[in-house]
């Protein structure tokens, strides 16, 4: 019974391909979020939905588009994949009375 | 724009130290902070929330403080074990409109060793 489970959790890929990323909670949270860790085990917002609206939307090309299905789900879906694409990428959870956030596994891109 | 840093980069102990990791923020108006552990090639695994209005939070041998105004936390760990080794990573949320946004710092690398 995995909390915030991501899809899947390595992908390799070539320059130029076109590749998504899925989410799921299953813990009732409205808000969720998508993170990158870079090389250097940084990690930086990307997105966030609330109730499968846009509310955060950090600096990011706009090759990445997520979407929000339903509440339960944020996919990220990523064009023309880059080089500087490749880090870990985290999904998120959150209930709006906290904002405690809940963690997935993260998926591990490699862009080559 | 909100910063994060985190003090040491790294650290190693013997087993059965105390040690403090210590978080500080430059935008004191921030909703609440959280602490996360990160094994290796794993998720975040949260430990501790603390609500902006709170000074401190406990959970086992794991004590979280909250000094708002002066933009600090630290992260006692009690009896320290080798299991406790990972990455210490301190976010704080944004208040407002943000829904929550996380501002992470770099994070502590904690290494204990037998």
């Amino acid at each position: 019974d995995t909390a915030v489970s991501q899809t899947p959790k390595y992908l390799v890929t070539q320059m130029g391909n076109d590749k998504s990323i899925k989410c799921e909670q299953n813990l009732g949270h409205d808000t969720m979020y998508w993170y990158k860790q870079d090389s250097k085990k940084f990690l930086k917002i990307m997105f966030s939905y609330n109730n499968k609206e846009l509310i955060i939307n950090e600096t990011v090309p706009n090759r990445f588009s997520p979407k929000s299905p339903d509440k339960a789900h944020l996919n990220l879906h990523i064009n023309s994949l880059e080089l500087g694409d490749s880090a870990v990428y985290f999904c998120a959870s959150a209930h709006t009375r906290s904002y405690e956030q809940y963690f997935g596994p993260g998926t591990r891109l490699t862009v080559t | 724009k909100q910063e994060v840093t985190q003090i040491p980069a790294a650290l190693s102990v013997p087993e059965g130290e105390n040690l403090v990791l210590n978080c500080s923020f430059t935008d004191s108006a921030i909703y609440n902070l959280q602490w996360f552990r990160q094994d290796p090639g794993k998720g975040l695994t949260s430990l501790l929330l603390i609500q902006s209005s709170q000074r401190e939070q406990t959970s086992g041998r794991l004590n979280a403080s909250l000094d708002k105004s002066s933009g600090r936390s630290t992260l006692y760990i009690a009896a320290s074990q080798p299991g406790d080794s990972a990455t210490y990573l301190c976010a704080v949320h944004a208040g407002g409109t943000s829904y929550g946004k996380l501002t992470f710092g770099q994070g502590t690398i904690l290494t204990v060793h037998p």
